[in-house]
């Protein structure tokens, strides 16, 4: 059963902790995104990786790390230097990045993380 | 810098009516142009995608149209059902400029069919 997983659905974190949020797929996509998505407003890039060992900013990377170790996995860090990090965190793949060429695939989605700050 | 604009930002409806979602972009050097559903504390599902040679793309009740040179696109929905709740968002794959090879989304359309 191919598809995307995040974890935890769920997430509560202290002012000043860093905290990690889990992103899995199995569908052998090369390319993986983080997304911040805040009420009313529409999905943000924070940071995407085209192929393991490689990954770039996206537009709000600030406070915010990433690692791409390994085909399946792209998880994202929240640092304390990330100053409203309470949000809904959507992982993504897609079979190829942008600057691979075959502009035609679709992005698959996670369930999403929701990150809230105590 | 891409934008992209989806009106109205909430749209609520009897069942079976049929109805329009819109979404606008301000540049059109775009690949393709996709529309996804997103239930309430879920990910994105995606609906249509069409391609920036196409004019528009059809499944089920789903009609989704693409006027790239004036950067528009709707979304049309037959006989709707309360099924179809959903918040509706637009995204442009980006051909140019800062944001290629990455998707602009919409801030979405939050829709309600009612009994």
């Amino acid at each position: 059963d191919g598809g995307i997983t995040q974890s935890p659905k769920y997430l509560f974190r202290k002012e000043g902790q860093n905290v990690t949020l889990s992103c899995e797929q199995n569908l052998n996509h090369d390319a993986m995104y983080w997304y911040r998505q805040d009420p009313g407003q529409g999905l943000r890039l924070i940071y995407y990786s085209q192929i393991v060992n490689d990954f770039q900013k996206g537009d709000i990377a600030e406070g915010y790390s990433v690692s791409r170790e390994k085909k399946e996995s792209f998880p994202l860090t929240v640092t304390s230097a990330q100053k409203n990090p309470t949000a809904f965190y959507l992982c993504a793949s897609s079979i190829v990045g942008g600057m691979a060429g075959g502009f035609t695939d679709t992005q698959y989605f996670g369930p999403g993380t929701r990150l809230t700050v105590l | 810098k891409q934008e992209v604009t989806q009106i109205p930002a909430a749209l609520s409806v009897p069942e079976g009516e049929n109805l329009v979602l819109n979404c606008s972009f301000t540049d059109s050097a775009i690949y393709n142009l996709q529309w996804f559903r997103q239930d309430p504390g879920k990910g994105l599902t995606s609906l249509l995608l069409i391609q920036s040679s196409q004019r528009e793309q059809t499944s089920g009740r789903l009609n989704a149209s693409l006027d790239k040179s004036s950067g528009r696109s709707t979304l049309y929905i037959a006989a709707s059902q309360p099924g179809d709740s959903a918040t509706y968002l637009c995204a442009v794959l980006n051909a140019g400029g800062t944001s290629y090879g990455k998707l602009t989304f919409g801030q979405g359309t939050i829709l309600t069919v009612h009994p």
